[in-house]
């Protein structure tokens, strides 16, 4: 199964913008990307998913390398809110079973 | 909308006790899903329904047993519940088990098995 591989920590600026990065080199055509965030004691949320494209949403955007073996979740004005566990997921398309959760990057937003 | 709702919020357990988890969501959605969340570590898919009347693995499924009981309402049943168990349990749903539908997250049980 293909995996995503995150770093554990990042830290960030209030109201500056966050650059999230996941590697998935062993990605298959059939994988979507998806990124969801995780608050403190609460169960993961939505964040935004893509396939091929770059991808934008009124919460973050999405680029997505050319060969698909990597993307970078960004987030424009990073506010204290947005400090949580980021998940970078690949889930087959083909198959709803196939959901492959890494260890995330926590983010820390300092004000 | 009260979303995706999870029972009970805590429980301990002794070693071999049973239990079961229950879950229940108001979107009408047909898929509905369990996970499992040990400290600081990812989620893992232990079994997930694609819609109501089927059931398939996941990850790590061993040890559990699941029931979709109607469109709303999907279960995870310990029969006897070991250590390695003790984790965080999230129940989620989406409307679809296909593409790339959006997985609606319960607020979780956290479960403890001495």
């Amino acid at each position: 199964d293909a995996k995503t591989t995150q770093p554990n920590s990042m830290e960030s600026n209030e109201e500056e913008p966050v650059h999230l990065p996941c590697n998935h080199s062993t990605i298959s055509g059939t994988d979507y990307i998806h990124w969801y965030r995780q608050l403190p004691s609460q169960g993961p949320e939505y964040v935004i998913h893509g396939l091929t494209s770059n991808v934008n949403n009124r919460m973050a955007s999405l680029a997505i390398a050319e060969d698909r073996k990597s993307s970078t979740l960004i987030l424009h004005r990073a506010t204290l809110r947005d400090a949580a566990v980021y998940y970078c997921i690949l889930r087959d398309y083909t198959n709803a079973g196939k959901s492959t959760f890494g260890d995330g990057t926590t983010l820390t937003v300092k004000p | 909308n009260a979303g995706v709702t999870q029972t009970p919020k805590f429980q301990v357990l002794k070693t071999g006790q049973s239990m079961t988890l229950q879950c229940a969501q108001d979107m009408n959605h047909n898929s509905m899903y369990w996970y499992r969340q040990d400290p600081g570590m990812g989620l893992r898919l232990i079994y997930y329904s694609a819609s109501e009347g089927t059931t398939d693995k996941g990850e790590v499924p061993n040890g559990y047993n699941v029931s979709r009981l109607n469109k709303r309402e999907f279960s995870l049943r310990l029969e006897s519940a070991a250590p390695s168990q003790t984790s965080v349990y999230f129940c989620a749903s989406s409307h679809r088990a296909v593409l790339t539908d959006t997985q609606y997250f319960g607020p979780g049980t956290r479960l403890t098995v001495l």
